[in-house]
């Protein structure tokens, strides 16, 4: 079946980067998209940008424009995030999600998410 | 950046009720909205893709529909179990954004 693993919780301190990281299993790593979605304590879903693993084709949200890379190692079926240049606001639960490509972007499978927290 | 409008922001139903949440696009999105369910402390699960797809091994309770500007999401008969978060995403145009959700609740 369809599994996306992520790594485990991070604390980081104002500044610093965090790289969290998505293992997938169960199908062909570079026949799917890996989109990136955070969730910040009590609130919504905020799509924050996607890779294709099969080129390492990358599109990011204007918000992490500059701060944020996306990264994949198709040997080992891992997709990364690394989020740099980090602020109390980027304290959030980190998603990493599955989507086919073209116009069917749909988050079909989900990490178990990864909680980034951010303090002095 | 395209803006999704959903609403309510919360809501209060029974078992057994008809729930419905609307999401309103800033700009035409064709089909191409999904919603999901996310329960307290778990990842989103995707319910309805193109708008009114269901995904497979989705109870036939949850539909969607809609086109263009205007989106529907139905529960025809609530359960205690969909008690959850839902949330609009639209995949028209980077970025793709969602909705802000709507917290549903057993009365």
């Amino acid at each position: 079946q369809v599994q996306l693993v992520q790594s485990g919780a991070e604390v980081k301190k104002p500044g610093a980067s965090v790289k969290v990281s998505c293992k997938a299993s169960g199908y062909t790593f570079t026949g799917y998209y890996i989109q990136w979605v955070r969730q910040a304590p009590g609130q919504g879903l905020e799509w924050m940008g996607r890779i294709i693993p099969s080129s390492g084709g990358t599109k990011y949200a204007p918000k992490f424009q500059g701060r944020v890379t996306m990264t994949r190692d198709t040997s080992i079926s891992t997709a990364y995030m690394e989020l740099s240049t980090l602020r109390s606001d980027d304290t959030a639960i980190y998603y990493c999600a599955r989507s086919e490509g073209g116009v069917v972007v749909f988050l079909d499978s989900w990490g178990q998410g990864t909680l980034v927290t951010v303090s002095s | 950046d395209i803006q999704m409008t959903q609403s309510p922001s919360s809501l209060s139903a029974s078992v057994g009720d008809r729930v419905t949440i609307t999401c309103q696009a800033s700009q035409d999105i064709s089909r191409y909205l999904s919603w999901y369910q996310q329960k307290p402390g778990k990842a989103p699960n995707l319910l309805i893709y193109d708008a009114s797809n269901l995904q497979t091994g989705v109870p036939s309770r949850f539909s969607g529909s809609g086109s263009e500007t205007d989106f529907t999401f139905t529960i025809s008969s609530l359960q205690p179990e969909d008690i959850a978060t839902y949330y609009c995403q639209q995949y028209d145009d980077f970025p793709y954004t969602f909705g802000q959700g709507t917290k549903l609740e057993i009365k």
